[in-house]
């Protein structure tokens, strides 16, 4: 199993840009969380679907941020324009709810605005 | 309060050494307890799962005192291969389905 895919690994990109990352979730898992992870706040949680629809999307920074899931094994987290506080490592997570709360992660996009 | 808060650390030991990690939650409601295991610029995983009547996976203990809202790890004789991140999680009790929060993490050292 090919697990968790991210992309891109790294992106580095200028204030005001628009910035795409990539989300291939397991196949068969149904629920996909995108987390946000910097040195002062940790692991934060900005959105999460359950069998593609948004369930709760309530920490998402701001309207910069948005995130989709067009089907079962594609998800994107779009910011735009970036700005130098939203440099973070961003993972996506999936799992399998009905059979516990085991996350899978993917190795991560480690974003940087300059 | 923050949800999930953990001593940040770091813990330095040596090779051996028997380390305890301490983490408390401030919902009473919460439901579902982990450990992840986070190495250096790596994603988290899972270490275990924390039952109300404690559990043990080798070297490892977890530990769950709902009255006190209070997690748990014991490392027993760490290796060198132990040093890592780890990071308190739990699970809300809300709509089915709910995200995991997790903790800020405690880095452990281990050395020879």
């Amino acid at each position: 199993d090919a697990g968790v895919i991210q992309s891109p690994r790294h992106e580095v990109t200028e204030m005001g840009q628009e910035v795409t990352l990539r989300c291939k979730p397991i196949s068969g898992h149904n629920s996909l969380f995108w987390y946000r992870q910097t040195m002062m706040r940790g692991l934060e949680l900005l959105i999460y679907f359950n069998n593609n629809v948004p369930i709760d999307d309530s920490g998402m920074p701001e309207d910069r941020f948005s995130a989709k899931m067009p089907n079962a094994s594609f998800s994107t987290l779009k910011i735009q324009p970036s700005e130098p506080r939203d440099s973070a490592v961003y993972f996506c997570a999936s799992s399998f709810m009905q059979v516990g709360e085991k996350l899978f992660f993917g190795s991560g996009t480690q974003l940087s605005v300059l | 309060r923050k949800e999930v808060e953990q001593d940040p650390g770091p813990f330095n030991v040596p090779e051996g050494a028997t380390v305890a990690f301490n983490c408390t939650y401030s919902n009473s409601a919460s439901q579902s307890f982990f450990w992840y295991r986070q190495d250096c610029r790596k994603e988290p995983k899972l270490l275990m799962s924390v039952y109300s009547s404690g559990n043990e996976d080798g070297r490892f203990t977890a530990q769950l005192n709902r009255a006190s809202q209070y997690i748990s790890l014991l490392i027993r004789d760490s290796k060198l291969s132990d040093s890592a991140t780890y990071l308190c999680v739990v699970k809300p009790l809300l709509q089915a389905g709910t995200a995991l929060i997790f903790g800020k993490g405690t880095t452990l050292s281990v050395s020879s």
